[in-house]
């Protein structure tokens, strides 16, 4: 299956900064990208949905002024939070999913704790 | 209204036995399925998927999995458990028209020595 990398892996920051997660894919282009939010001992949550070059679309409820995606090129995505508050601690995963696959590969995932 | 349901939250079973953990699904058409694992704190592992063909799909660690349509079910399945099999498991499925996965809510697998 596919590579796909997350940086950082864990994150600590103060409330009120912004962080910036980065999603690569390592192995093939991946024309789109998914971000989830995970909680505790729950499934996944979709956030949006990345394609290159475009827009990203989000789910019903997920405020993309916090949460900032870009997918500037075919192989990196980026997820900021703005503003970050405690609320927003979770563990984020994104994955990616290319033209000729029907299958999602994951991120080994972002630990972000806002204190 | 897409949906995935994983009725246990947790499955415990002695190492060496066979092991089930269950999902059925609500998705109009037919679906692209998959099973997907996850260690802590850790992302998702690709397990293994249903696209056409063979009801029954092999997949990564000996797992197994079997698309039954009539009861809208893909159970996935070991005939041997062991240890290191204790995880997440996840059950995805894909509308074939839309590009989005719905997953159910997981299930804990607890595999005891």
């Amino acid at each position: 299956g596919a590579v796909v990398s997350q940086h950082p892996s864990r994150v600590i920051c103060k409330s009120g900064t912004s962080v910036k997660i980065e999603c690569r894919s390592l192995d093939f282009q991946a024309t789109t990208m998914f971000w989830y939010r995970q909680f505790p001992k729950q499934s996944l949550m979709l956030m949006a949905t990345s394609n290159e070059g475009s827009k990203a679309t989000y789910e019903q409820g997920v405020e993309k002024d916090k949460f900032l995606i870009n997918h500037a090129s075919l192989t990196l995505s980026t997820l900021t939070v703005t503003s970050a508050h405690p609320e927003d601690s979770s563990f984020y995963i994104c994955s990616e999913q290319g033209e000729s696959t029907d299958t999602q590969y994951f991120g080994p995932g972002t630990r972000l704790t806002v204190l | 209204a897409q949906s995935v349901a994983q009725p246990e939250d947790q499955v415990n079973v002695a190492e060496g036995n066979p092991l089930t953990v269950k999902c059925t699904y609500s998705v109009s058409g037919n679906p692209y399925l998959f099973w997907y694992v996850q260690y802590p704190n850790r992302g998702l592992q690709f397990l293994l998927k249903y696209i056409t063909g063979d009801n029954l799909v092999k997949g990564s660690y000996g797992f197994e999995a079997e698309f039954n349509k009539s009861q809208t079910s893909f159970h996935l399945k070991k005939p041997s458990a062991l240890v290191s099999d204790s995880a997440l498991y996840f059950c995805a499925v894909r509308d074939r028209n839309f590009n989005k996965f719905y997953f159910g809510s997981g299930t804990k697998l607890n595999v005891k020595p």
